[in-house]
C-alpha cells in the first residue's frame, strides 16, 4: 500500500513564526503536492513538485515556499505564519502516468494564533 | 481556466437507499480525466472512482457508479445500497490530459447516512 505521512496531525503556532510541514511518501512517486483545505472552498493547490529540486506554483502560493531535496520528501514552509494561514494542509503524491491517482496524507491542522 | 462546481454542500440518504451527488465542470479541452474522492471524518482522502473523458462507458466500482455526460460537462456519482461507512465529504476533481498532473477540486459535498 502507498503510504503518505505528514509530520504532525495538529500544530499550533504563533503569528510570525516560521513553520515547517513535512510530507514523506514511500512509493517512489515523482509527483508531490501540497493543498490547503478550507470549508466551502474545497482543496486548493499551493505548490507541487514533479521531481527532486523541481517545483511549480499552484493556485495560492503566496506566503508559502517548498523544498524537495529528496524524492520521498516534500516540505511546505510558512516563512512568517499569519492567522489567515490557519487551515488543514494536505499532502499528496502520484506517479507521473496518464491516469494517475493521487494518494493523500492524513492532513495537518494548523492553527496560527 | 478549468473549474469544477459541486452545487450540493450537503446531502443525506437512508441506509440501503441510493443517492446521487452532482458535479459539473467547465473546460475547453477534449481530453481529460475526472475523479471522485472520498474524505471520511478524520481519515485520509481516498479515490472512489475515475473516468477518462475519451471513454463513453460510465465507470463503475462496486456500489459506486458515475453518469458522465461529456456534452453537458456533467459527472455525477451514484452510490447504491448506501452504508453508514459511506458518510464522508465527497470531492469531484478534474485533471487535464495535457501538461502537469494537477487536480482541480470542487468545493465538496458532505454526505450523511441515516440508519
Amino acid at each position: 500500500d502507498v503510504k503518505v505521512t505528514q509530520s504532525s496531525r495538529y500544530l499550533v503556532k504563533r503569528t510570525g513564526e516560521k513553520v515547517f510541514l513535512e510530507c514523506v511518501q514511500d512509493m517512489d512517486h515523482e509527483n508531490m503536492f501540497w493543498y490547503r483545505q478550507d470549508p466551502g472552498l474545497g482543496l486548493r493547490l499551493i505548490y507541487f513538485s514533479y521531481d527532486v529540486k523541481m517545483k511549480e506554483k499552484g493556485d495560492i502560493p503566496e506566503g508559502y515556499s517548498v523544498s524537495r531535496e529528496k524524492k520521498e520528501r516534500f516540505s511546505l514552509i510558512l516563512e512568517s505564519a499569519s492567522t489567515n494561514q490557519t487551515s488543514m494542509y494536505l499532502c499528496a503524491s502520484s506517479l507521473r502516468t496518464s491516469v494517475n491517482e493521487q494518494f493523500f496524507g492524513p492532513g495537518t491542522r494548523l492553527t496560527v494564533l | 481556466a478549468q473549474t469544477v462546481t459541486q452545487s450540493q454542500p450537503e446531502m443525506s440518504v437512508q441506509e440501503a437507499e441510493t443517492v446521487t451527488l452532482s458535479c459539473t465542470y467547465d473546460t475547453s479541452e477534449s481530453d481529460y480525466y475526472l475523479f471522485w474522492y472520498k474524505q471520511p471524518p478524520s481519515r485520509q482522502m481516498i479515490l472512489v472512482i475515475r473516468q477518462e473523458a475519451y471513454k463513453q462507458q460510465n465507470a463503475t466500482e462496486n456500489r459506486f457508479s458515475v453518469n458522465f455526460q461529456k456534452a453537458a460537462k456533467s459527472f455525477s456519482l451514484k452510490i447504491s445500497d448506501s452504508q453508514l461507512g459511506d458518510a464522508a465529504m465527497y470531492f469531484c476533481a478534474y485533471r487535464s490530459a495535457l501538461g502537469t498532473d494537477k487536480l482541480i477540486f470542487g468545493t465538496g459535498t458532505r454526505l450523511q447516512v441515516f440508519p
